[in-house]
């Protein structure tokens, strides 16, 4: 069975205080790792998707890395508007045509000014 | 671009009525939408999986007749919540991808905003 397992569950940052979340995955195969930020009462907005070890993407103050068993997110000097929750999801070969995604529980991140 | 929407945001109902909820994908065409709920303080749960104009596939203890998906165009998915129940309370989302040709590529699901159900 395909698990994904995101830690810590919560985490408190002062402002400009760098760090960074993981998600550790077990899967038959990995198509695509997501990670996604939900505000309270709001739907997951995209942030990025990493296909093959080694790949890193970058967004403003975000960095997504990716190995074989797990993806960090790395925050560097984060602002208060970065407090969100912070999903990780897996997407597996073995679904075919069936691109359905698999959730970790997530990561509230808050970050105090 | 990629954007998701829902209607309604809010619903209010009581127990016994139907509620009909629509995903629609503005800018884009997608292959397959996903419907979604989520309870207070817990992660996304997928209800089911529904492709145009084929019958939707349902997770493993999601009643398909209690949870009707129609799936008319490759911009439109509703989820009708039949009979509710105070139980069936949730936020429920939908997504919307791969995208079907365009410049977008990729097999990323674009989510809306979400729908609150409450019912009575």
């Amino acid at each position: 069975e395909d698990q994904v397992t995101q830690s810590p569950e919560a985490l408190r940052l002062q402002e400009g205080e760098s760090s960074s979340l993981n998600c550790s995955y077990t899967v038959s195969g990995l198509r695509g790792l997501f990670w996604y930020r939900q505000d309270p009462g709001k739907g997951p907005e995209f942030l990025f998707t990493l296909y093959s070890a080694g790949e890193e993407k970058e967004k403003e103050r975000l960095k997504a890395t990716l190995t074989k068993k797990e993806s960090f997110l790395h925050i560097t000097a984060p602002k208060p508007e970065d407090s969100a929750t912070y999903l990780c999801a897996v997407q597996v070969t073995s679904g075919g045509s069936n691109y359905k995604l698999t959730f970790g529980k997530g990561t509230l991140l808050t970050v105090n000014p | 671009g990629a954007v998701v929407s829902q209607h309604p945001s809010w619903v209010i109902c009581k127990s016994g009525t139907s509620v009909k909820i629509e995903c629609r994908s503005l800018d884009f065409q997608a292959t397959t939408m996903f419907w979604y709920r989520q309870f207070p303080k817990q992660s996304l749960m997928l209800m089911a999986t529904s492709n145009e104009g084929s019958k939707a596939t349902y997770e493993q203890g999601v009643e398909k007749d209690k949870f009707l998906i129609n799936h008319a165009s490759l911009t439109l998915s509703t989820l009708t919540v039949t009979s509710a129940h105070p139980e069936d309370s949730s936020f429920y989302i939908c997504s919307a991808g791969p995208i079907a040709g365009g410049l977008l590529q990729g097999e990323t699901q674009y989510f809306g905003p979400g729908t609150r159900l409450l019912v009575l």
